[in-house]
């Protein structure tokens, strides 16, 4: 059973550029979480959704950040006109919604660098 | 509203002594208690979880960790380190949902040979 997967793992856009994170989540994981990493730092949480559903963007921030999980395809974390601040790493989590739902699994993140 | 404190960013201790690293927390609910290892450059690692069963948790590696919730503590233990073990640890805390973590800073673990 593959775990989650994130793409790419590493990403360099300049300023004003838009960055596309993607998620997919563990066979048979329903929900979905995304977290952000600032260099020594603990996670954020940003964003969890279930399927074509946002239940809670409480961390997200409100401009320029935005994130899906439609009913096929992987989650995506979306980031329009980056600045250098948006450089961390982005962490996707899922869990099965059901037995051991209160555990998180982290796919290996995508490391976003904006020069 | 929950929280999660990991007392010292970085530990230093020798191959085969006791490794101790500190959490703790604050929450308005039972919680639910996690620590991930996170090696360099990959993802978090569960190591082990405290949901309301035993207090005291067995995790892989040979990690363990006891929730004590007189002094709102999941302090994570390991009785020898290993050079793999140098990693950097998190601590996390949800409600019963698990639909929220709150992570603690993550304390950097260095085992000198």
């Amino acid at each position: 059973n593959a775990g989650v997967m994130q793409n790419p793992r590493h990403l360099v856009r300049r300023r004003g550029q838009e960055a596309r994170l993607r998620c997919s989540p563990m066979k048979g994981h329903s929900h979905v979480y995304w977290y952000r990493q600032l260099p020594e730092e603990g996670l954020k949480f940003m964003v969890y959704l279930q399927k074509e559903n946002i239940i809670d963007e409480s961390g997200m921030p409100k401009e320029r950040f935005s994130a899906e999980f439609p009913k096929e395809g992987p989650s995506i974390l979306r980031i329009q006109q980056v600045v250098r601040g948006d450089s961390a790493a982005y962490f996707c989590a899922s869990s099965p919604g059901f037995t051991d739902q209160e555990t998180q699994y982290f796919g290996p993140g995508t490391r976003l660098l904006v020069l | 509203a929950q929280s999660v404190t990991q007392l010292g960013s970085h530990v230093s201790v020798s191959e085969g002594a006791l490794v101790l690293l500190r959490c703790n927390y604050s929450s308005s609910v039972p919680p639910y208690l996690f620590w991930y290892v996170q090696y360099p450059n990959q993802g978090l690692q569960l190591l082990l979880k405290y949901t309301s069963a035993a207090t005291l948790v067995k995790g892989i590696n040979g990690f363990e960790a006891e929730f004590k919730k007189s002094e709102t503590s999941f302090h994570l233990t390991k009785p020898s380190a290993h050079m793999s073990d140098a990693a950097e640890y998190f601590c996390a805390v949800s409600d019963q949902t698990g639909n929220q973590f709150y992570f603690g800073t993550g304390t950097s673990l260095t085992v000198i040979p």
